[in-house]
């Protein structure tokens, strides 16, 4: 059975600081997902990272995937008060087709 | 183009009564998903349609929960003799499946079901 876990669950960071997010997941995956979700919003879709040393950027949010070591990283830089937010990781396991989230990590940027 | 949509956006029920719960997903997408996310969670899956049939439903809890999708389009998930314990928000996300290998999944609005 497929586990994702993240950490860390809670994140408090001064704007303009750099920080990592992590996620590990137990079972073999090559499809890794990446999502922001606002209070009382559904999950907006930030990354899908489909290969081992795929890396994806978009603003101040970095993504990457290791499937050897089954990790992946959400990276942080200079963080703004606007990433405020809480971030899934979400593993495919194979053709299964259903999507298997970490518990997520509550981000709060203070300015 | 459209996106996912969900229909009630939030629903407040009796323990004991019946309610349906409605998905329309992005036209054309052949693969629907249903999840359910208790407060601080990560959404946990329910059911998976490829097309009309149900290809994997081992997220269901009990037999109280129901989904169907008899076109390949809409789909609802029904749940009856609501307990307290089923509040939560119920997600449906859709993807193109067969024509997209990346299998990325987009979620709709949700559904909060509060049961008093």
């Amino acid at each position: 059975e497929l586990k994702v876990e993240q950490n860390p669950l809670f994140l408090s960071m001064q704007e303009g600081k750099n920080y990592t997010i992590y996620c590990n997941y137990s079972t073999t995956s090559d499809r890794l997902y990446w999502y922001r979700q606002d209070p009382g919003k559904s999950l907006e879709s930030l990354f899908v990272l489909l290969s081992n040393g795929a890396v994806k950027q978009e603003g101040r949010l970095m993504a990457s995937l290791d499937t050897k070591a089954r990790l992946s990283t959400l990276h942080i830089t200079a963080a703004v008060h606007d990433l405020s937010a809480t971030y899934f990781c979400a593993a495919l396991a194979g053709t299964a087709s259903k999507l298997t989230f970490g518990t997520g990590t509550r981000l709060q940027v203070t300015l | 183009g459209a996106g996912v949509s969900q229909t009630p956006s939030n629903k407040v029920t009796e323990k004991g009564k019946y309610v349906e719960l409605r998905c329309d997903p992005i036209s054309g997408h052949t693969a629907l998903y249903w999840y359910r996310q208790s407060l601080g969670q990560g959404p946990e899956f329910l059911i998976y349609f490829q097309g009309t049939g149900a290809a994997d439903d081992s997220g269901l809890p009990n037999d109280r929960f129901f989904a169907v999708r008899p076109e390949g389009s809409v789909s609802t998930l029904k749940i009856q003799r609501t307990e307290r314990g089923d509040s939560a928000v119920y997600l449906c996300a859709s993807s193109a499946f067969y024509r997209d290998t990346s299998y990325e999944q987009y979620f709709g609005p949700g559904t909060r079901l509060t049961v008093t």
